[in-house]
């Protein structure tokens, strides 16, 4: 059974950049789509975005202008980069596995809170 | 931009029935997933692909997909199944990307 960690810094500070990993384990890395949601505290899910184990993205319209996935698939760890954090990005975030475009997300971490503030 | 509509609470009694809708223009021509997400856990896949449903899900699970309107059904609900439900579509129209309705909190009174 596949099984994703997200790890990285609990606290960030306004204007800096939020960085967090997913790594996974047990199962197969090709051939699926890594993404990245979160969820302010309290309220609903908003994706983020994705990468194709290739290295191809796609991001959230919202967010495109901030945020930059990566992949190292000889760690088999996809990375996130949220940048010019404000208060707003304080959330839960969890990195998620999909087939592919249009699939649902089977496969999910527990979850990582990361706070902006000072 | 496309838009999911979802109830914010959904309250039912201990062995009837819960439909939870997720509106949204035309949703019946985009494929739905459904995810159930109890306080302080990931998300779980509860349906799929409108009607799917996963080995692990209990068979009082169930979807369907018309016109304007989704809907997660669940048959003599227990109280276990008290938590978050949020539908999901992905957006292909140009860049790939994916939309969550808001979320139904659903009450086991």
């Amino acid at each position: 059974q596949v099984q994703l960690q997200e790890s990285g810094p609990g606290l960030v500070k306004p204007s800096e950049t939020l960085s967090l990993t997913c790594t996974v384990s047990g199962g197969s890395f090709s051939s699926y789509y890594w993404t990245w949601i979160r969820q302010p505290p309290g309220k609903g899910l908003e994706w983020i975005g994705h990468i194709y184990y290739s290295g191809s993205t796609n991001y959230s319209p919202s967010l495109n202008s901030r945020v930059s996935i990566s992949v190292d698939t000889s760690k088999n760890q996809f990375s996130l980069k949220l940048s010019s954090v404000t208060a707003a990005d304080t959330a839960v975030y969890f990195c998620a596995r999909g087939d592919s475009s249009g699939w649902p997300f089977d496969n999910w971490g527990q979850g990582t809170l990361v706070t902006v503030a000072s | 931009s496309y838009v999911l509509t979802q109830p914010p609470s959904v309250s039912v009694a201990p062995g009837t029935t819960a439909r939870i809708p997720c509106g949204g223009n035309n949703i019946g021509n985009r494929n739905v997933h459904w995810y159930q997400q109890k306080p302080g856990q990931a998300p779980v896949l509860v349906i799929s692909f409108d009607t799917a449903r996963p080995s692990e899900i209990p068979e009082r699970f169930s979807g369907s997909n018309s016109g304007n309107t989704a809907t997660l059904t669940i048959s003599r609900v227990e109280a276990g199944d008290e938590a978050d439900y949020y539908c999901q579509v992905w957006d292909t129209s140009g860049n790939p990307y994916v939309l969550f309705g808001g979320g139904t909190k659903l009450t086991v009174l």
